[in-house]
């Protein structure tokens, strides 16, 4: 079975500081994706990454980074510079591919409410 | 691109009453679409998905159902709602690998 655990119930920060979202999961599969979802007080989720487990690589989108560490099973978000906005639950969510038998679900952490204060 | 549509947004039903939320997909032909629920501590479970026309899959035992009527209609429904049914629902529709939801319907049985 699929596991996401984000052990950051809550975290607050200052403007300006840089956070870091923590991600572990755990699957069986040798080909699955991870992602990054945020949801704002209106709800809906936004998403943000799509990481395949095969390609480690980091990424940096503005000045969001993500940390992808196959040797830990962690996936983790930072972001650098924090600004109000940036307030909202963050999801971190693993699905195995969509052709195959997991049929592309998702399976999501219990989220991380981050709140940025002026 | 894919936008998705839920309606209605907010709804308060009364325990034992019936329910019907509906999402529709446009952009796309043949999703694979999913049903969440967001419980009060914001955990989202799966709850339904379909791969095709009245093809439906449940994740877990409940009080709800789900129908696919057409390509991109996607419906969930239940004959008499419970307390433990109010939640935050969302609909999903998978595009390549990744998923895009809806903007949910926040649902309080009182």
């Amino acid at each position: 079975a699929q596991k996401v655990t984000q052990a950051q119930t809550e975290i607050s920060v200052v403007e300006k500081e840089d956070v870091t979202l923590d991600c572990v999961y755990e699957t069986r599969d040798t080909t699955y994706y991870l992602f990054w979802y945020k949801q704002p007080p209106s709800g809906e989720l936004v998403f943000l990454i799509r990481r395949n487990s095969f390609d480690e690589q980091n990424e940096i989108s503005g000045r969001y980074s993500w940390n992808f560490q196959k040797s830990t099973s962690s996936f983790n978000f930072t972001i650098t510079a924090s600004q109000v906005v940036d307030s909202a639950v963050y999801f971190c969510a693993l699905s195995g591919i969509a052709g195959g038998t997991s049929y592309g679900k998702l399976t999501f952490g219990q989220g991380t409410i981050l709140t940025v204060h002026p | 691109s894919q936008t998705i549509h839920q309606w209605p947004a907010t709804l308060v039903q009364p325990v034992g009453s019936p329910l019907s939320l509906e999402c529709t997909v446009e952009g796309t032909s043949n999703p694979n679409l999913y049903w969440y629920r967001q419980a009060a501590g914001r955990g989202l479970q799966l709850l339904f998905y379909s791969v095709g026309i009245g093809q439906i899959s449940s994740e877990v035992p409940q009080n709800l159902s789900a129908s696919r009527p057409q390509d991109r209609q996607f419906i969930l429904s239940s004959k008499k709602l419970l307390l433990s049914d109010s939640g935050f629902y969302l609909c999903a529709s998978l595009r390549g690998n990744e998923q895009y939801f809806g903007p949910g319907t926040r649902l309080t049985v009182t």
